[in-house]
């Protein structure tokens, strides 16, 4: 099946930690992408990759990394500057960036010990 | 940056109800979907309308991209149909979400 999957589904980390959350597509995506949502409230863009060796920060980046060596993956890094990490983290993919519907991943809920 | 406004905030419907969401926004966009979410959190794609009028069963959206709104329509609403619906809009990069209307729809 096409898709985009997304691990773990729930992960745990203690304080002072850096947790890499793992998000795959299968659909010959060239664009993909990384949000957070906090309760309540909407999604917020903390980095975008329009194609393979290439990425760049959204509007939240601060204490986040990813890395896009294939064109299938592009994991997240939640380092410990980041200060609040916990969240429900989403990974998105779309043929192009800008003008293609985006697909989103079931995601992943990160909470901070 | 774009500022994206939804309403209603919240809205409690009775089964077999139709509704109406409204989704604002600042300035020209190249890209407008409606989302689903889930209880599950799974956000589940309704519709890429950065302009004109789409339907999907009970589901329809009109966007009037000159006057920079969006509307989603729910007929014959049903318990499924609860959750939040999220408009998002894209300028030059990625999505920028309104706030979401949070849906009950009770039996």
């Amino acid at each position: 099946d096409g898709g985009i999957t997304q691990s773990p589904k729930y992960l745990f980390r203690k304080e002072g930690q850096n947790v890499t959350l793992s998000c795959e597509q299968n659909l010959n995506h060239d664009a993909m992408y990384w949000y957070r949502q906090d309760p309540g409230q909407g999604l917020r863009l903390i980095y975008y990759s329009q194609i393979v060796n290439d990425f760049q920060k959204g509007d939240i980046a601060e204490g986040y990394s990813v890395s896009r060596e294939k064109k299938e993956s592009f994991p997240l890094t939640v380092t410990s500057a980041q200060k609040n990490p916990t969240a429900f983290y989403l990974c998105a993919s779309s043929g192009r960036i800008s003008t293609d519907t985006q697909y989103f991943g079931p995601g992943t809920r990160l909470t901070v010990l | 940056g774009i500022q994206v406004e939804q309403s209603p905030p919240d809205l409690i419907l009775q089964e077999g109800a139709n509704s109406t969401l409204r989704c604002n926004f600042s300035d020209s966009v190249n890209n407008l979907q409606w989302f689903h979410q889930n209880p599950w959190g799974q956000l589940i794609n309704l519709f890429y309308i950065p302009s004109g009028t789409k339907q999907n069963g009970r589901l329809s959206a009109t966007t009037v991209a000159t006057e920079r709104y969006s509307l989603l329509y729910i007929s014959s609403s049903q318990t499924t149909d609860s959750g939040v619906y999220f408009c998002a809009v894209v300028v030059r990069r990625a999505l920028t979400f309104g706030s979401g209307t949070r849906l009950q729809v009770q039996p």
